[in-house]
């Protein structure tokens, strides 16, 4: 099965400090990745679609300039937390399609929780 | 306005028992729907998907059902496992759009 990578799976970071969240297809290549923040016992929230080689695609009420994302190959997408205050702690996840597909199963990520202090 | 509701938060059974998880929703014309498993702290993992034009699909002890005219899909655990304990999401897919996901049911299965 294809395989995605996230990285770091935990970070604790100072309030105002910039975190980095790397996404990684490992053996095959994605055109779109999706984000999605998860709280406890809550359901998946998608923040935004990522885009290789364009902008990003955000949710209503998601801040772009606040989360950041780049897609700058069709195997590495990064979401970076500018100015992380505590409520932006949380578990974020990353998913990917095949390329080429537009339906069909997501390929997730183990997650990065977000712990800001 | 859209929902997706998975009937219960929480679902107890005993082992060897069949365990069912439902999933309604509300002002979707999903062209497929998705079901995932995720464990505490990880990221989900694909289990089946079912087609509009499917009934049942099936893969090993699971089992997935679409009606499309009661908007709903039912998830079926035969001979369940404690190791089938987990959090059950179903994801619908509108074809060229984002999954959009239930709550998901958080499945303990007692031996």
């Amino acid at each position: 099965g294809a395989v995605v990578s996230q990285h770091p799976s935990r970070v604790i970071c100072k309030s105002g400090t910039s975190v980095k969240i790397e996404c990684r297809s490992l053996d095959f290549q994605a055109t779109t990745m999706f984000w999605y923040r998860q709280f406890p016992k809550k359901s998946l929230m998608l923040m935004a679609t990522s885009n290789e080689g364009s902008k990003a695609t955000y949710e209503q009420g998601v801040e772009k300039d606040k989360f950041l994302i780049n897609h700058a190959s069709l195997t590495l997408s990064t979401l970076t937390v500018t100015s992380a205050h505590p409520e932006d702690s949380s578990f974020y996840i990353c998913s990917a399609r095949r390329q080429g597909e537009d339906t069909g199963e997501l390929f997730f990520g183990e997650g990065s929780r977000l712990t800001v202090l | 306005s859209q929902k997706i509701e998975q009937n219960s938060e929480a679902l107890n059974i005993q082992e060897g028992k069949t365990a069912t998880l439902t999933c309604n929703y509300t002002n979707y014309s999903p062209a497929y729907l998705q079901w995932y498993r995720q464990d505490p702290g990880r990221g989900p993992v694909f289990l089946l998907l079912i087609r509009e034009n499917e009934k049942e699909k099936r893969k090993e002890r699971l089992k997935v059902t679409f009606d499309t005219t009661l908007k709903q899909s039912l998830f079926h655990i035969t001979a369940s496992q404690p190791a089938d304990s987990a959090t059950y999401l179903c994801a619908l897919d509108e074809g060229n759009t984002p999954l959009v996901f239930g709550k998901g049911t958080r499945l303990s299965v007692i031996a």
